[in-house]
């Protein structure tokens, strides 16, 4: 049973261009989260996606960034017109079902904007 | 204030100490968890845990409700477990708020 998959791994965009970052979860796992972590910060909750359904937005900045979980395939964090500020580590997390369930995270997705 | 407060933020340890990191948080939660985050930026997640102690191995959780306290300890430290360590609790809607972290050093 594969862990969470997050590519690509590595990503560099120029200010301006968009970027899609990509997180298939565990097998079986219907809810996604997405973290951010800023450059010596800690992880900031972003989003919380259930299949075709956005849960919880409340950390996702309100301008530029959206995020999708399709009935089919991974889910998508999308950020258009990147800024230098948006150079982060992006996470994402996956579990069976909320409540008391553990949340298993994938390697992370290193955005650098130049 | 922080919701999720670590301490210490750095700890430099030698091989073989016993080693306490702190967590105290401020709001209510349904579960804590601990993460290991590697020097190649990888999560591990260690323990969930809602109330009293869990073990795994030379790492130990606890928990204390009441006083909205956490403490993970490590026994007879190794090189490698050198990482930072996350504490971050759970959210009414399933989603993690975390601390800063703890950078842990182990020297041989």
């Amino acid at each position: 049973n594969a862990g969470v998959m997050q590519n690509p791994r590595h990503l560099v965009r120029r200010r301006g261009q968009e970027a899609r970052l990509r997180c298939s979860p565990m097998k079986g796992h219907s809810h996604v989260y997405w973290y951010r972590q800023l450059p010596e910060e800690g992880l900031k909750f972003m989003v919380y996606l259930q299949k075709e359904n956005i849960i919880d937005e409340s950390g996702m900045p309100k301008e530029r960034f959206s995020a999708e979980f399709p009935k089919e395939g991974p889910s998508i964090l999308r950020i258009q017109q990147v800024v230098r500020g948006d150079s982060a580590a992006y996470f994402c997390a996956s579990s069976l079902t909320t409540g008391n369930n553990e949340q298993f995270f994938g390697p992370g997705t290193r955005l650098t904007v130049l | 204030k922080n919701e999720v407060e670590q301490s210490p933020q750095n700890l430099t340890a030698q091989e073989g100490e016993f080693i306490t990191i702190n967590c105290s948080y401020s709001v209510g939660i349904s579960a804590l968890h601990w993460l290991q985050q590697h020097p190649g930026g990888g999560i591990v997640s260690l323990f969930m845990l809602s109330s009293g102690k869990k073990k795994h191995g030379r790492l130990i959780a606890t928990i204390n409700i009441q006083e909205k306290h956490s403490s993970l300890h490590i026994t007879a430290s190794h090189p490698r477990d050198s990482a930072v360590y996350i504490c971050a609790v759970r959210g009414s809607q399933g989603n993690l708020i975390f601390g800063k972290g703890t950078k842990l050093s182990v020297k041989p």
